[in-house]
């Protein structure tokens, strides 16, 4: 089944500066990637997603990329911000069938420091 | 629209009790999700359901563990006879079709098992 790495788990920045976290995984099949916030004692909530036939999607601060041959994608925030602060998961997933499931990483705990 | 609810937000349950999670899915959706997280960690798939059809229950526990999404009414996920390492966030989500568009998780429910 689908596994899905993601570095590094604990992310420090300085206010305006950019974050980047990395996923890989492993099932060539997964075509839906997404990335989801989750402050603490929230929900998570989606911020972005891509799908395979894309490799570039941006949307202001965040931007998302894919590596479809290397099989992996990575989450770019830039201009960040102390609101940005938070655990970050990303997921993949193949469409059809019962794989209705996501596979998520273990998630990437970000501070931006004021 | 309400979005995904569940209920309740918050539940202690003593070994050996049942613990029962509900989550009624957002207006039109007819597939849901339950995930569990553990502390400090990412989400794990549990349970797929469509109304009256368990679709994928992969990642539940063959024992203790059941999940139905009744006709009318909300999505229960149950355990029974909990014990302490079931404490956890069980978060459910839905959407309209097949997954992989970006599905919206609920508040969860915090099970805390003493």
């Amino acid at each position: 089944g689908e596994n899905v790495e993601q570095h590094p788990s604990t992310l420090s920045v300085q206010e305006g500066d950019s974050a980047v976290i990395k996923c890989t995984y492993s099932d060539s099949a997964s075509n839906y990637f997404p990335w989801y916030k989750q402050e603490l004692g929230k929900r998570p909530q989606l911020i972005i997603d891509i799908r395979s036939n894309v490799g570039e999607k941006k949307d202001q601060r965040i931007a998302v990329t894919l590596n479809k041959t290397a099989k992996h994608f990575s989450l770019h925030i830039t201009e960040t911000q102390p609101e940005d602060s938070a655990v970050y998961f990303c997921a993949a997933s193949t469409t059809g069938g019962s794989q209705g499931n996501l596979i998520f990483g273990k998630g990437t705990k970000l501070s931006v420091k004021p | 629209n309400a979005g995904v609810m569940q209920n309740p937000r918050h539940l202690v349950r003593r070994r050996g009790q049942e613990a029962r999670l509900r989550c009624s899915p957002m207006k039109g959706h007819s597939h849901v999700y339950w995930y569990r997280q553990l502390p400090e960690e990412g989400l794990k798939f549990m349970v797929y359901l469509q109304k009256e059809n368990i679709i994928d229950e992969s990642g539940m526990p063959k024992e203790r563990f059941s999940a139905e999404f009744p006709k009318e009414g909300p999505s229960i996920l149950r355990i029974q006879q909990v014990v302490r390492g079931d404490s956890a966030a069980y978060f459910c989500a839905s959407s309209r079709t097949e997954a992989n568009y970006g599905y919206t998780f609920g508040s969860g429910t915090r099970l805390t098992v003493v």
